[in-house]
């Protein structure tokens, strides 16, 4: 099992450009969700999905658009993105019938 | 939402017990809590999970007091490789996600 796994690892963005970060799963874990965290802090919820075709929102969902058309596979695409989203995000996934999350090793990403 | 505080910081020192407590007051009657340790530039690791009284596995210790109000992560005779960020997170049912604390940054001394 590969786990949890995140593209790319690091990524440059000129202020207003878009792009999407990938994650993908292969645990068959139904909840998953995105976090950001900026240096020093902790994590924040961005968005999250119970099952494919299910997303809602978390704490910091603004500027951030997610879908959920797999099981596996729960993108998080940046619409415009701002100095403000300069951070590191983690994508985490688990099982329903338990509470153990599992992390991917993170994008760092950086908008100038 | 049940929201978690914990200490900022703690020190300790190789060999020594370490205890982080964290309070979340409005934990609902169905959520558990779990416990995670981040190292830098890596993502959060599970350690344990608990509903209430003690659960003890291979890493740590946690401990629920009867009214669920708070919780302890113990980490018995700590060393070098133990300095990390500690998270306490509560989870509920139906994936309802809640975001993390700002952790507890342990950092053991030699």
């Amino acid at each position: 099992n590969a786990g949890v796994t995140q593209t790319p690892k690091f990524q440059v963005l000129k202020t207003g450009q878009s792009m999407t970060l990938q994650c993908a799963q292969d645990m068959n874990h139904e909840y998953m969700s995105w976090y950001r965290q900026d240096p020093g802090m902790g994590l924040r919820l961005i968005h999250y999905s119970v099952g494919a075709g299910i997303t809602d929102q978390g704490e910091v969902p603004n500027g951030y658009n997610v879908s959920r058309s797999t099981t596996e596979d729960f993108p998080l695409r940046l619409l415009s993105a701002a100095p403000s989203q300069t951070s590191v995000y983690f994508c985490a996934s688990r099982n329903p019938l338990a509470y153990e999350q599992y992390f991917g090793p993170g994008t760092r990403l950086t908008v100038t | 939402l049940a929201k978690t505080t914990q200490p900022i910081s703690m020190d300790s020192y190789e060999g020594q017990e370490v205890n982080i407590t964290c309070s979340h007051n409005n934990i609902a009657t169905n959520d558990y809590i779990t416990w995670y340790q981040q190292f830098p530039s890596q993502g959060p690791r599970f350690i344990i999970q608990g509903y209430k009284t003690k659960v003890t596995n291979e890493v740590a210790s946690l401990f629920i007091p009867a009214d669920r109000k708070s919780s302890t992560l113990s980490l018995p005779r700590v060393s070098l490789s133990d300095t990390a960020v500690y998270y306490c997170l509560v989870v509920g049912q139906a994936g309802n996600m809640l975001t993390f604390g700002g952790g507890t940054r342990l950092m053991v001394k030699p």
